[in-house]
């Protein structure tokens, strides 16, 4: 049964770092491409990055760039995203999602929120 | 890629066919999902490929179209179908999503 299991969201301030994780399971977490997608409040859903199996290539949504990266430990079956210079609108619930298909389930997901 | 989703919310009947529409702003082929999300709930996909049915979706949902425009259709709507659905593209990075469908029941 395949799991994904986020972490590390919390509440930090404007220009504050954080770390999320997202520990997988029950697939050959080398195999697939893997990505972050996010819902801020009241709002749709946001694509947010990804990272591809084969060669760990990574793309970002244009809001992010240069303030986040994405990073796997294949050995850990593990999917990161180091968050830096946080911004308010970067608050949401964020979701680690398989494959190049945004495949299912989702995990839970894990919550950001960006204030003073 | 921009993605636009109509309409944007929507009250429907019980039984009544509920179309939605998603429109790339370049070719996508058939590289398109659909996911419905409940409220206070993880989204789930309907729909892959275009048209390709999720196992253990209800068969009254259905997608077609390719290149730039695209359809979700419900056949005949159900109570438990009141949710927000969107559809996204992963043609190409970054991937992007509709601005959602919300559906209600009148």
């Amino acid at each position: 049964e395949v799991q994904l299991l986020e972490s590390g969201g919390g509440l930090v301030q404007p220009g504050g770092s954080l770390r999320l994780s997202c520990a997988a399971s029950g697939f050959t977490f080398s195999d697939h491409a893997m990505n972050w997608v996010r819902q801020a409040p009241g709002k749709g859903l946001e694509w947010v990055s990804a990272i591809t199996s084969l060669d760990s290539s990574t793309f970002y949504t244009d809001s992010v760039k240069g303030r986040f990266t994405i990073s796997r430990d294949n050995s850990k079956s593990t999917l990161y995203l180091q968050m830096k210079n946080l911004k308010a609108e970067d608050t949401a619930v964020y979701y680690c999602v398989k494959g190049q298909w945004l495949d299912p389930p989702w995990g839970q997901g894990t919550r950001v929120t960006v204030s003073s | 890629i921009q993605m636009t989703q109509s309409p944007s919310a929507m009250s429907a009947s019980v039984g009544d066919r509920v179309t939605i529409t998603c429109r790339a702003s370049q070719d996508i082929s058939g590289f398109l999902t659909w996911f419905q999300q409940k409220p206070g709930k993880v989204p789930k996909r309907l729909i892959y490929a275009a048209s390709s049915l999720q196992s253990e979706v209800p068969s009254r949902f259905s997608g077609s179209g390719s290149g730039t425009e695209f359809t979700l259709t419900i056949s005949s709507l159900q109570p438990e179908d009141l949710a927000t659905y969107y559809c996204v593209q992963h043609h190409t990075y970054p991937f992007t999503f509709g601005g959602g469908t919300k559906v209600e029941i009148k």
